[in-house]
């Protein structure tokens, strides 16, 4: 069965560069997540979109920004990186639906330098 | 609001022996509950879901967890512990009520098995 796909998956920069992580859902799934994973914590929730509209947002900064496409893929943009950055950016895709069960990507690992 | 709290942070087993993983959570609404299993360097991968259907939920690879509205836990179990088993565990809470259904992550349990 398809999953859920990001890329890259590792990506080295350094402060103050940009990055820009994609994510592409499994197919016919409308809603997609962003969380990123620190080291030795749990995912923290970022943002989510649902059909193409920003649904929910939570600890995203400012420097970074997201969108969906209308093939339902999403890109999350983040700049002038800092060495806190550094994590696991994870990506999750579910239906439409009163449950939403989520099926995430094998993420993308972001170093910062 | 939701929450969720993973009452153990490290859990030692020996294999060939149960397993039990602990959660609670607190939720507005009536909440899906979850539990994902993170290998070493890999990704999240759905392990169980109670979505307000059978109170008891079986998952992948032996596992299951029970749904106690009362006691609001949804602890996991697995009769026979087996030396892949060993990895992180997230009890995750679900609100279906808002908008995106966003996901709250407990701070997870590592689980490690003895041979």
């Amino acid at each position: 069965a398809a999953g859920v796909i990001q890329s890259p998956r590792h990506l080295i920069k350094e402060k103050r560069e940009t990055a820009t992580l994609k994510c592409y859902p499994i197919p016919r799934h409308d809603t997609v997540y962003w969380y990123q994973q620190g080291p030795g914590q749990d995912p923290q929730f970022l943002i989510s979109f649902y059909e193409k509209m920003q649904s929910d947002k939570g600890s995203i900064p400012d420097r970074f920004s997201a969108q969906q496409f209308s093939d339902y893929h999403s890109e999350l943009n983040m700049s002038s990186l800092e060495l806190g950055d550094s994590a696991l950016y994870f990506c999750a895709s579910s239906q439409q639906g009163a449950f939403r069960t989520q099926y995430f990507g094998p993420g993308t690992r972001l170093l910062v330098l | 609001a939701q929450s969720v709290t993973q009452l153990d942070s490290h859990v030692s087993v020996s294999e060939g022996t149960p397993v039990l993983l602990r959660c609670n959570y607190s939720s507005s609404y009536s909440p899906s509950l979850f539990w994902y299993v993170q290998h070493p360097n890999k990704g999240l991968q759905l392990l169980l879901k109670y979505t307000s259907a059978a109170t008891l939920v079986k998952g992948i690879n032996g596992f299951e967890a029970e749904f106690k509205k009362s006691e609001t836990s949804f602890h996991l179990t697995k009769p026979s512990a087996h030396m892949s088993d060993a990895a992180e565990y997230f009890c995750v809470v679900s609100d279906p009520g808002t908008n995106a259904g966003k996901s709250t992550f407990g701070d997870g349990t590592t689980l490690t098995v003895k041979p």
